[in-house]
Order: C-alpha cells, then sequence, then structure tokens
C-alpha cells in the first residue's frame, strides 16, 4: 500500500520554508526521501531508519516518527535549485529490495 | 562506471505487440527493481529482484514478466502491449545491506517512455 504524501503541491518564493508529509498505515522500518527535476530521474535525498536521528543535508532535513508511521521533510530557506516533485519511500524490516513511493510532492520555488 | 543504463529512451507499440525494456548496472548491486510513473500515481513497484534468479512482484505486476539470469541485467518483458502501459519506466539497483534491514539508497536509470497505441 502506498504511503500518502502531503501537500500535493506547494508554490514558495524563495527563502521560504516548507515541510513535505508521508505517511503510512503499515509498520515502517525505513524512509527515503528522492527529488525529481521535470525529465530526469529521482536522485537520492536522505534515509531515515526506524530508530535512528534526525539527517540533514544542507538546508534540507528530515524526521521519522515511528509511532505515528510518518516522516516529514524540511526545506528551509528555500532555493531555486529545490524545485521539483518530492518522493517518500518507504521499506518494512526485513524486505530489502522492496521499496514503496508515495505519490509526490511538487514544489516549486519562485523568484 | 556508466551506472544503470536503461535502452531504449523512447519506444511506440501498438497493441498487442510484445517488446523487451532493458536494464544494466555496472555497480555490482544485488538488488533491482522496476517502477512505472504516471501523473498523480507516483513510482510504483512492478517487479524487484533480490539477486540472481530471484524476482518478485510489486504493486502493479500484472502484464509484465521479468527475469534475472545475471547480477548486471534485469529486463522487463511486456507480452502483449496495452494502452494502460503508456507510461514511463524506471529501473533501479541499490546494494545489500548486510543487515538484510532495510534498503540502501536507489539508483535509477534514466527511464524509458512507452506510449501504446
Amino acid at each position: 500500500q502506498q504511503p500518502v504524501q502531503s501537500p500535493q503541491a506547494v508554490i514558495l518564493r524563495e527563502g521560504e520554508d516548507a515541510v513535505i508529509n508521508c505517511s503510512s498505515s503499515k509498520a515502517l522500518y525505513s524512509v527515503h526521501w528522492y527529488r525529481q527535476k521535470h525529465g530526469e530521474a529521482p536522485v537520492f535525498l536522505m534515509i531515515l531508519l526506524k530508530g535512528g536521528e534526525q539527517k540533514g543535508h544542507e538546508k534540507i532535513s528530515a524526521s521519522f516518527n515511528e509511532k505515528k508511521q510518518q516522516s516529514s521533510l524540511y526545506l528551509t530557506a528555500s532555493q531555486l535549485s529545490y524545485s521539483g516533485t518530492y518522493f517518500c519511500g518507504t521499506g518494512l524490516y526485513n524486505q530489502g529490495g522492496k521499496l514503496i513511493f508515495g505519490q509526490g510532492t511538487e514544489l516549486s520555488v519562485k523568484p | 562506471n556508466a551506472g544503470v543504463t536503461q535502452t531504449p529512451k523512447f519506444q511506440v507499440l501498438k497493441t498487442g505487440q510484445s517488446m523487451t525494456l532493458q536494464c544494466a548496472q555496472d555497480m555490482n548491486h544485488e538488488y533491482m527493481s522496476w517502477y512505472r510513473q504516471d501523473p498523480g500515481m507516483g513510482l510504483r513497484l512492478i517487479h524487484y529482484s533480490v539477486g540472481a534468479g530471484i524476482t518478485d512482484q510489486g504493486e502493479v505486476p500484472n502484464g509484465y514478466n521479468v527475469s534475472r539470469s545475471t547480477t548486471e541485467d534485469f529486463p522487463l518483458r511486456l507480452l502483449s502491449a496495452a494502452p494502460s502501459q503508456t507510461s514511463v519506466y524506471f529501473c533501479a539497483s541499490s546494494y545489500k545491506v548486510r543487515s538484510l534491514t532495510y534498503n540502501s539508497p536507489l539508483h535509477f536509470g534514466n527511464g524509458t517512455r512507452l506510449t501504446v497505441t
């Protein structure tokens, strides 16, 4: 079952912040985040594991709430280069090789 | 290293035709998978493999066959194409984590855009 992402789309001005959420009905063990530019392949951003700490990559960070089966991606002081579609991918314990993605969140950053 | 290579980049088929989408990786990754991407649907898992000779179904396997005879290659076969299979197809690979408890980051190919008329 696909995880559910929200919002489906968001428009920002440069410098503004955004949060993208990813929720699952299953007991997750790992959550991946990817970004896809138009016409390109998805690119890995970060992975969070059950029991792990919040991760960060420059001004993009993420958290994983195991009790709520939810992960959130935080984009701080957004830049034009942050535009694209963001996907969360969820994995269950001991199911290596099987990653199920959400429907995506389209992020547009305007000057 | 070339990473994950998909061929062809574009393909147009008529309903009922068959074809094979090729995927090869040169990173010695154990895990490989096929996704299809449709507007508003995200990336949906078709089939995946955890090693040579081992494949399993994903979320939307109907109409597709796979096999994995080598670590490097993971072709996707459409036996009788239908307009509903019009989509962008991505192949991905990743290494096997020693603990087997989670997925390592996926490396994606550049995709194949398939149109079935």
